[in-house]
């Protein structure tokens, strides 16, 4: 069965770097998003993303957050210069249509020393 | 805009007793309502959804949801829980046009001997 992939599974970086999350869709998914879990929280949507752009995005997703589908498989977040506050389990999420079934990955834990 | 309220933050219940786990959303368009599983340092997993049709949805597990458009309920039950239904569990809603997912803040569910 396919299944969304994401690496590494665990980034520990240190506070005002640079990281990106890197995600494999299932192949034949269309739409794509990116959320995170703080530690004790609920899961939080950070964007969408649907032919090569940016569908929708929430307050969390600011200036310092990007995504790109830089080929045909893989589709990234990069947070640029990291805040303690950053540190949380980020997921992507992959569906074949909008509003269906979003198939998630394992999962991404970021640390920010 | 769309939110989700888990009402219980844990629920500890014995093996083979029955559970509900309750989830209300509110929303002023037409949704998409789902439950994901999470186990222990794993990622989310799609455990049941409602999309249309018939308000009663099942999962492979034993698990049910039914879909109460009057009470904005789409609460979880079990008749009879085992050791392994240990889990995070998380309702969400989608309105179907842009794909997001609003989560509530999730039950844990503990199941003891």
């Amino acid at each position: 069965e396919p299944e969304v992939t994401q690496t590494p599974s665990h980034q520990v970086t240190q506070m005002g770097q640079e990281v990106i999350l890197r995600c494999v869709p299932i192949s034949n998914h269309l739409y794509f998003y990116w959320y995170r879990q703080i530690l004790g929280q609920k899961v939080e949507f950070l964007v969408s993303f649907y032919n090569n752009e940016i569908s929708e995005k929430s307050e969390i997703f600011d200036d310092q957050f990007s995504v790109e589908r830089p080929d045909g498989s893989n589709f990234t977040l990069k947070i640029r210069s990291t805040k303690l506050e950053d540190s949380a389990m980020y997921f992507c999420a992959s569906s074949p249509v909008p509003g269906g079934t979003q198939y998630f990955g394992p999962g991404t834990r970021l640390t920010v020393l | 805009a769309q939110s989700v309220t888990q009402l219980d933050s844990q629920v500890p219940v014995f093996e083979e007793a029955p559970v509900e786990l309750r989830c209300n959303y509110s929303s002023s368009v037409s949704v998409y309502l789902f439950w994901y599983v999470q186990y222990p340092n794993q990622g989310l997993q799609l455990l049941l959804k409602y999309l249309s049709g018939s308000t009663l949805v099942e999962s492979i597990n034993g698990f049910e949801a039914e879909f109460n458009k009057s009470q904005t309920s789409f609460h979880l039950r079990k008749p009879s829980v085992h050791i392994s239904d240990t889990a995070e569990y998380f309702c969400a809603v989608s309105d179907g046009n842009t794909g997001k997912l609003i989560f509530g803040q999730g039950t844990t569910l503990q199941v003891k001997p």
